[in-house]
């Protein structure tokens, strides 16, 4: 089946740095990438929607020069957390749509530990 | 807002007995999925469902879904103590691609 990958898997960083996380799509190409944030016990909240050569939609309440998103090509879409706060430490899924296929299924990468300190 | 909520929130069965989750949506749908995710680790996909059917297996799942209801019910026969594992719906509005997930039923299989 398809594969997204992210990397890092894991990662810390200091409050007040930024930190970039990529999802790419490993044999299919995405022209539409999503976003998700996951704090612990609870569901996965959509957070934006990532186009191939455009700008991202976000999702309501979600601020978009903090999580900056660019997906500048059709297997590559990352994402900014700009001046990373404690309170941003989430795990960060992204999937990725295969236009190959009509069924609306979308395959999900493994995931962020974003931790920060 | 989440489209999709789950119940029961929490689960907890002996191994070998059968397991079954609900979740309710709020707007017409293409599709609905399911997935289960064992904690801290990413998203397994178990099974989709579209609009137009009513009831899907796989293995030892089964799916059904009632769209005049807005539901759909996952049913786990024969569970193990490997299904241990948060379950999650997703549901994609009409229209769109985007799937909004639901709030999760944390299943506890006891060996």
């Amino acid at each position: 089946g398809a594969v997204v990958s992210q990397h890092p898997s894991w990662v810390i960083c200091k409050s007040g740095t930024s930190v970039k996380i990529e999802c790419r799509s490993l044999d299919f190409q995405a022209t539409t990438m999503f976003w998700y944030r996951q704090f612990p016990k609870q569901s996965l909240m959509l957070m934006a929607t990532s186009n191939e050569g455009s700008k991202a939609t976000y999702e309501q309440g979600v601020e978009k020069d903090k999580f900056l998103i660019n997906h500048a090509s059709l297997t590559l879409s990352t994402l900014t957390v700009t001046s990373a706060h404690p309170e941003d430490s989430s795990f960060y899924i992204c999937s990725a749509r295969d236009p190959g296929t009509n069924l609306g299924e979308q395959y999900f990468g493994p995931g962020t530990r974003l931790t920060v300190t | 807002s989440q489209q999709g909520e789950e119940d029961p929130q929490a689960l907890s069965i002996q191994e070998g007995e059968n397991a079954t989750m609900n979740c309710s949506y709020k707007t017409s749908i293409n599709n609905l999925q399911w997935y289960r995710q064992n904690s801290g680790r990413g998203l397994v996909h178990l099974i989709l469902i579209r609009s137009n059917e009513r009831e899907k297996h796989s293995g030892r799942l089964r799916v059904t879904l009632d769209t005049s209801k807005k539901s759909s019910s996952l049913l786990i026969t024969a569970s193990r103590a490997a299904d241990t594992a948060s379950y999650f719906c997703a549901t994609d509005a009409s229209g769109t691609y985007k799937y909004i997930f639901g709030t999760g039923t944390r299943l506890k299989v006891l060996a």
